[in-house]
Order: structure tokens, then sequence, then C-alpha cells
């Protein structure tokens, strides 16, 4: 089984900065397998990013995702105050889907 | 536009089998590409994947709760259905249906708006 591990736990910035998310792998896995969710409380997660570095639908061009192999990057280039929200990044591997911890993005 | 709404009751009791109804809406549950699942996420924690199936009946769970858990679909209805079996307190979560790109691409773009499910006596 392959985990994920999402850091830094917790990213503390202003509006305007710039956030940088990173998972890692335990194991190599496929660009085509790797998406990033946002979720806000009391809501559902959102896709946000596929194939680690596609835009999904209606997902502004501040977000973009990088990285292949073991470690991926979700980038914020310019955070807005809807931002603000937790992060997860998701693999799929053995017919099985798994999501890293998280990356909680607050409000500096 | 497609979506997805779960239903169930959202108080279980401890050794009982939960269960819960996803209705799809504005698209077809039998088209082809797309698993749909479920998805959990107890109180304060992260997610974590149950399993999903094909408008055939193909279905894939997760390992860890296998032995508890069937997914199973109903096309004519456009819904499908999660039954989770001997339930204790650790299945206390929100529950969310989701549809699952499973070609080329691998990953949930319609997400339902969650039901809580709290396992108690």
């Amino acid at each position: 089984e392959i985990v994920l591990t999402q850091s830094p736990g917790t990213l503390s910035l202003s509006p305007g900065e710039r956030a940088t998310l990173s998972c890692r792998a335990s194991q190599s896995v496929s660009s085509n397998y790797l998406a990033w969710y946002q979720q806000k409380p009391g809501q559902a997660p959102r896709l946000l990013i596929y194939g680690a570095s596609s835009r999904a639908t209606g997902i502004p061009d501040r977000f973009s995702g990088s990285g292949s192999g073991t470690d991926f990057t979700l980038t914020i280039s310019r955070l807005e105050p809807e931002d603000f929200a937790v992060y997860y990044c998701q693999q799929y591997g053995s017919s099985q889907f798994t999501f890293g911890p998280g990356t909680k993005v607050d409000i500096k | 536009q497609l979506q997805l709404q779960e239903s169930g009751p959202g108080l279980v009791k401890p050794s009982e089998t939960l269960s819960l109804t996803c209705i799809v809406s504005g698209g077809s549950i039998s088209s082809s590409s797309y698993y749909w699942g479920w998805i959990r996420q107890p109180p304060g924690k992260g997610l974590e994947w149950i399993g999903n199936i094909y408008n055939s009946g193909s279905t894939y769970y997760n390992p860890s709760l296998k032995s508890r858990v069937t997914i199973s679909v109903d096309t004519s209805k456009n819904q499908f259905s999660l039954k989770l079996s001997s339930v204790t307190a650790a299945d206390t979560a929100v529950y969310y249906c989701a549809r699952h790109r499973t070609y080329g691409y691998f990953y949930m773009d319609v997400w339902g708006k969650g039901t809580t499910v709290a396992v108690s006596s």
C-alpha cells in the first residue's frame, strides 16, 4: 500500500502570499494517478488538480500542481481569502484510492 | 449538471449495519469511464476511501474495511448503496458519495454534500 505524507501540517500565511504544499509518496506514483482537493469547513472536498498538474474545470489559474515519482507539489500563487482551507492529495494504486493526511492553510 | 445526494439514518446502534444510498441526478450512472463510490471522514480527521462500484456491479474495496463493506448499484433507479456491518463508534463519520474517474486519470470529480452518521446506543 502506498502511503502519502503531506507537509507542513499547517501553513500560516497572509492573503496575497504564495503557498507551497508538499505531498510525498512511499513509492513511486504515476502522475496520472495523483490529484489534489480543497476542503472548507462543513463542505465536501472539491477537486482542484488531477494528473498531478491539470486544473479541474473552473479552478482558477493561481492553483498549480507539479511533481513526479514520489514528490508532488501544490502551489497557490497568491492566496485569496477563500483559499484558506484544508488541502488533500490523493493517489490511486493497486485498485484502491488513498488520501494524504491534509495540510491546513490558515490566516496568519 | 450532475448531482449526488446521500440519504440514510443519522444514528446507528453498535454492532448493527449502516446503510446509505446515493441518488445520482442530472446524468446516468451507466456512464463509461466512471465508477461510483464512498468516502468517509471521522470528526476532525482526514478522508478515508471506502470503495467503489461500476454500473456492471464490479467492486473494489479498501482492504481495511473489506470484510464489513458491501457496495451495490441499481441502474434502474440511478443510485448506488453502501452497507457497513458490525459498526462501532469508530465508524462515526461524515459519509460522502462521489463519482470516480477510473480511465486514464484517477480522481473524484463530483461529490455529494455528505451525510453524518453517528454510532451510538
